[in-house]
């Protein structure tokens, strides 16, 4: 098992361009999620997702869009990149009913 | 809303010392709580939960155990390795594991 994948590992953005973050999980997990990671804040939940074709938002969803077309995928998409949004994004899944989210290992994402 | 409070860092100890990581929460209802761990440049991996009141989680030497009386769920270790060192993260859910809600997170430093 791969786990949870992320790709890609860094991004530099300017501000305006957009861009999608790939997640994907190979465990079958009905659930799954992206964080964003700021210092001094933890992570926060910004979308999630209890099985392909159902998302909702988070914490703070604004500036981003899911989709969840299959259990496997679940990309974030980034519309039109802000400085703020310069941050580590975490993808996380986990199965129903389950205490344990398995991350994977983050996107670093810079906009300037 | 919900929220996790938990000491703020770094925290710095010699091999083989005492650790306490404090962490308190507020929630409506009751939560699960747990506590993740990050290493260097990984993403984060579940270190321990506790589902209910009184209830200790535990692994690889650290113990939490969930105080509804005062609100906390505070880690311990009796002797910490260098390979302890990476980011601690104090986490509640109303939702099994889903919809983390993350303590600012603490870093911890052991040296030799």
């Amino acid at each position: 098992n791969a786990g949870v994948t992320q790709t890609p590992k860094f991004q530099v953005l300017k501000t305006g361009q957009s861009m999608t973050l790939q997640c994907a999980q190979d465990m079958n997990h009905e659930y799954m999620s992206w964080y964003r990671q700021d210092p001094g804040m933890g992570l926060r939940l910004i979308h999630y997702s209890v099985g392909a074709g159902i998302t909702d938002q988070g914490e703070v969803p604004n500036g981003y869009n899911v989709s969840r077309s299959t259990t496997e995928d679940f990309p974030l998409r980034l519309l039109s990149a802000a400085p703020s949004q310069t941050s580590v994004y975490f993808c996380a899944s986990s199965r129903r009913n389950h205490y344990e989210q398995y991350f994977g290992p983050g996107t670093r994402l810079t906009v300037t | 809303g919900n929220s996790v409070t938990q000491m703020e860092g770094p925290v710095t100890l010699s091999e083989e010392a005492f650790l306490t990581i404090n962490c308190t929460y507020t929630a409506t209802g009751y939560p699960s709580l747990f506590w993740y761990v990050q290493y260097p440049g990984e993403g984060l991996q579940l270190l321990l939960k506790a589902t209910k009141a009184d209830d200790k989680g535990s692994n690889k030497g650290f113990e939490a155990t969930y105080r509804k009386e005062t609100t906390s769920f505070h880690l311990e270790k009796g002797s910490v390795q260098v390979s302890d060192s990476a980011v601690y993260f104090c986490a509640l859910s109303m939702e099994y594991g889903n919809k983390l809600v993350f303590g600012a997170g603490t870093i911890l430093r052991v040296k030799s």
